[in-house]
């Protein structure tokens, strides 16, 4: 079975510029998640997804930052403009569960950015 | 709100010896409880999950957790470490919704097994 597959891995911008992030979640999961992890620090939930529609985007920087998930496959992350801050590791995780039961999230590679 | 709290940065052990990640709890009703290990430029890997039942929970790669709902902890547990073992390790717990469940990371312990 597929894994969770994330591009790019790595990103190096400059502050002020854009970035986008694709996530494709395991065939037949229901819920996509996309988790900001900074350096030294746990993974915080950004964005969730299930099927198409967003279920928690709480701690989105709904300002800079910017999600979607057409056809409730695949998903894009986007940040416009970028700052010093948002350097982090991208992860994307996705989960059969649509809340029947507490099953396990799989996690993509991640993508890594550096804001210069 | 839920959340979870790894009390030690990092640690230490020498291979061979037991190797103990501490992890405490917060939540209201029953908790769903998790352990994910991270290595250098890898996304998570799932170890093991407690939902309900035994306390004591066995994963992957020999590693288990006992939950104990007097301490609110569910310490992850390796009977004989292992230098491959060195990694990241995340405890999380999992708030069950009808459009889906989330899951809160804590900080997590970063684990160095000497050879």
């Amino acid at each position: 079975e597929a894994g969770v597959a994330q591009s790019p891995r790595y990103k190096i911008i400059e502050k002020r510029q854009s970035v986008a992030f694709w996530c494709n979640p395991i065939s037949g999961h229901a819920t996509l998640y996309w988790y900001q992890q900074i350096l030294g620090q746990g993974p915080k939930l950004l964005i969730q997804f299930q099927n198409n529609g967003v279920v928690d985007d709480s701690q989105l920087p709904k300002d800079r930052f910017s999600a979607e998930r057409l056809k409730g496959v695949d998903s894009t992350l986007k940040i416009q403009p970028a700052k010093l801050e948002d350097s982090a590791v991208y992860l994307c995780a996705s989960s059969f569960s649509s809340g029947g039961g507490p099953g396990e999230l799989f996690f993509g590679e991640g993508s890594r950015l550096t804001v210069l | 709100a839920q959340s979870v709290a790894q009390p030690e940065d990092q640690v230490n052990v020498a291979e061979g010896n037991p190797l103990t990640v501490k992890c405490t709890y917060s939540v209201s009703g029953n908790p769903y409880l998790f352990w994910y290990v991270q290595y250098p430029n890898r996304g998570l890997q799932f170890l093991l999950k407690y939902i309900t039942g035994d306390n004591l929970v066995k994963g992957s790669y020999g590693f288990e957790a006992e939950f104990n709902k007097s301490q609110t902890s569910f310490h992850l547990k390796k009977p004989s470490a292992l230098v491959s073992d060195s990694a990241l390790y995340f405890c999380a717990t999992m708030k069950i919704k009808a459009a889906g469940n989330k899951l809160t990371f804590g900080g997590g312990t970063r684990v160095l097994v000497k050879p």
